[in-house]
């Protein structure tokens, strides 16, 4: 399968410890996206990299959340001091921007459901 | 202010019939719409992408409409199953990035 994957699929923690998401999206793709999302919600953007640069972060990644693409691979999303608001499922696209075919559509990953306890 | 609008009720319908489902907009001119599916504890699942000059964009069972005039997409699926009840969510492309702003939803049930 060489779609969108995302580790782990379920994290319970406590509040105020540190959590680590995991993307590692579609070989070709050179965007990366991160949503959130909550029950009932459509996803919520948080921030997007171009190949290894951060290029937006939305108002809802306040300081506590943290996000890196080294190497423009794969992808992590560091939430610090958790808190039961950051209850919600994490989600990560890929697209492929630039290409021959013009801007091609985002593919999702199964996201990373995040409980806090 | 910015909304995308999705009819938050349930859509129940026949198998066999076809489901038409609604996506409105206001204060965005998004320059494509995409329309994706999401079954429960899964991420959303890629189905069809208009472009602001497209007025229409069928593949198989599916097609997708969009006025930018009316902000307006509908999403129609034709002959219906059970297999395609699920949660169907619109999205349009905002500001720079190409990043989605997505609807909130409407669950789609198909009954034998």
């Amino acid at each position: 399968d060489t779609g969108v994957s995302q580790n782990p699929r379920h994290k319970i923690t406590k509040r105020g410890q540190n959590v680590t998401f995991r993307c590692d999206p579609i070989s070709e793709h050179n965007r990366l996206y991160w949503y959130r999302q909550t029950l009932g919600q459509g996803p919520e953007f948080l921030t997007y990299f171009q190949n290894e640069a951060q290029l937006e972060k939305s108002r809802l990644l306040s300081d506590r959340f943290s996000a890196e693409r080294p190497k423009g691979s794969f992808s992590t999303l560091e939430i610090q001091r958790t808190e039961q608001g950051d209850s919600a499922m994490y989600l990560c696209a890929s697209s492929l921007v630039g290409g021959p075919v013009g801007n091609q559509p985002q593919h999702f990953g199964d996201g990373t459901r995040l409980s806090i306890l | 202010s910015q909304k995308i609008e999705q009819n938050s009720e349930a859509l129940n319908i026949q198998e066999g019939k076809t489901a038409t489902l609604t996506c409105n907009y206001t204060n965005y001119s998004p320059a494509y719409l995409q329309w994706y599916r999401q079954d429960p504890g899964r991420g959303p699942v890629f189905l069809l992408l208009i472009r602001e000059n497209e007025k229409e964009k069928r593949k198989e069972r599916l097609k997708v409409t969009f006025d930018t005039t009316l902000k307006q997409s509908l999403f129609h699926i034709t002959a219906s199953q059970p297999a395609d009840s699920a949660t169907y969510l619109c999205a349009l492309e905002t500001g720079g990035g190409n990043k989605l702003t997505f609807g909130t939803g409407t669950q789609l049930k198909v009954e034998l």
